[in-house]
């Protein structure tokens, strides 16, 4: 079974530019997180997607920050513009069932912002 | 204000011995609590959960105790191996309108010498 895929796995961009990361969940896995992990830190839920829907982002910043699941499969991650705080590594997750407490991560984009 | 807390940043432990890997959480409202393992440039990886309602569950060599009166669990590795060395994540479960939720500590990284 294939496991989570994110791409890229590496970015660096100045600040004020944009970025986008992408993820492909297990197959079957109808719950989709998006983490953000800052160095020394644990990871942190951006925003959850139950098939295409959102669920919880209330702790996405949405001034810079969008997220979309549209065919309830693939997900994109984007921030637009991006701040030096933004460096850290975003991690996709996907779990079976919603409320699902396995969850199974990609390896991560680390993003460098200069 | 940090929910789940792994106090200690790092753990040495020599091969074969016991590890013990110790987090606190501030809200009761958690139904289960979870330990994931991380190796560096990968995504953590789900490895043993408890129950609220239960105070231990064993897995092979990893062993999770539960005390809630204290907010206190522990993760035991008996015996250590030196593929065990790793970052060791406490997360917990919200219930209610943050369903799903894992909170996560900021991590214990395990060395295990030979």
């Amino acid at each position: 079974e294939a496991g989570v895929a994110q791409s890229p796995r590496y970015k660096i961009i100045e600040k004020r530019q944009s970025v986008a990361f992408w993820c492909n969940p297990i197959s079957g896995h109808a719950t989709l997180y998006w983490y953000q992990q800052i160095l020394g830190q644990g990871p942190k839920l951006l925003i959850q997607f139950q098939n295409n829907g959102v669920v919880d982002d209330s702790q996405l910043p949405k001034d810079r920050f969008s997220a979309e699941r549209l065919k309830g499969v693939d997900s994109t991650l984007k921030i637009q513009p991006a701040k030096l705080e933004d460096s850290a590594v975003y991690l996709c997750a996907s779990s079976l069932v919603r409320g699902g407490y396995e969850q199974y991560f990609g390896p991560g984009t680390r993003l460098t912002v200069t | 204000d940090q929910q789940v807390k792994q106090n200690s940043p790092s753990l040495s432990v020599q091969e074969g011995r016991i590890s013990i890997l110790n987090c606190d959480y501030t809200n009761s409202m958690f139904d289960y609590f979870l330990w994931y393992k991380k190796y560096p440039a990968e995504g953590p990886t789900f490895l043993i959960s408890i129950s609220s309602i239960k105070d231990k569950n064993e897995d092979g060599r990893f062993t999770v105790f539960l005390n809630k009166s204290a907010k206190h669990l522990s993760l035991h590795i008996v015996p250590s191996q030196p593929g065990d060395s790793a970052v060791y994540f406490c997360a917990a479960r919200g219930v209610g309108g943050s369903q799903g939720n894992l909170i996560f500590g900021k991590g214990t990284k395990l060395s295990v010498k030979p």
